[in-house]
């Protein structure tokens, strides 16, 4: 089983400012890679998919980016409305399975 | 596209826990359909999946107590959950794979507390 672990736990950071969450996988497994964004008591909403593709409706201050075992989603200008938890998945094909990483947060410094 | 989580929202430990996503706005078909989990105050898991034809991968940390069903007919699947313990307690989310990793909609979630 794959494992991803994300960087940094935390990242505090002020309005304006970029941001950079890293994913790691513990073996390549593919660029079936997505990003999502969860706010406290919702749902978690889909960013990038296929590592670097961005999803219908989100801005495009949102990008990935990586290969082979490691991954940046990259929030270039940060809005009030960014910070939140981030997670990784990785969907691979050997071995087969999916995997969620352990979640970056980003809050207000 | 919407999905709907239904079941109870609490279990006795050792019991079965059974969920059920309910698709509207859309068919099963030609999808994958996952569920994943968040305890309390915790980071997300992914359960397992089924697709359309009735493929199915679970996580391997969990297989042994799960099993994930669809029904075409009535256009939803279902979690059954064995055995369940307090550690099981979180949020059930259904949420339909629009491409490898991509869960593109979700349900709204279901709290399940298992508890005596």
């Amino acid at each position: 089983e794959i494992v991803l672990a994300q960087s940094p736990g935390t990242l505090s950071l002020s309005p304006g400012e970029r941001a950079t969450l890293s994913c790691r996988a513990s073996q390549s497994a593919g660029s079936y890679l997505a990003w999502y964004q969860q706010k406290p008591g919702q749902v978690p909403r889909l960013l990038i998919y296929n590592t670097s593709n961005t999803a219908p409706g989100i801005p495009a201050r949102f990008s990935g980016s990586g290969s082979g075992t490691d991954f940046t989603l990259t929030i270039s200008s940060l809005e009030p409305e960014d910070f939140a938890v981030y997670y990784c998945v990785l969907r691979s094909r050997w071995p087969p399975g999916l995997t969620f990483g352990g979640g970056t947060q980003v809050e207000f410094k | 596209v919407q999905l709907q989580e239904s079941g109870p929202g609490l279990v006795k430990p050792s019991e079965t826990l059974s969920l059920t996503c309910t698709v509207s706005g859309g068919s099963i078909s030609g999808y994958f359909w996952g569920w994943i989990r968040q305890p309390p105050g915790k980071g997300l898991e992914w359960i397992g999946y089924i697709s359309y034809t009735g493929n199915i991968d679970y996580s391997p940390s969990l297989k042994s107590r799960v099993t994930i069903s669809v029904d075409m007919s009535k256009n939803h699947f279902s979690l059954t959950w064995n055995s369940v313990t307090a550690a099981d307690t979180a949020v059930y989310y259904c949420a339909r794979e629009g491409g490898p990793g991509a869960f593109d909609y979700w349900g709204q979630g279901i709290l399940v507390t298992v508890s005596s």
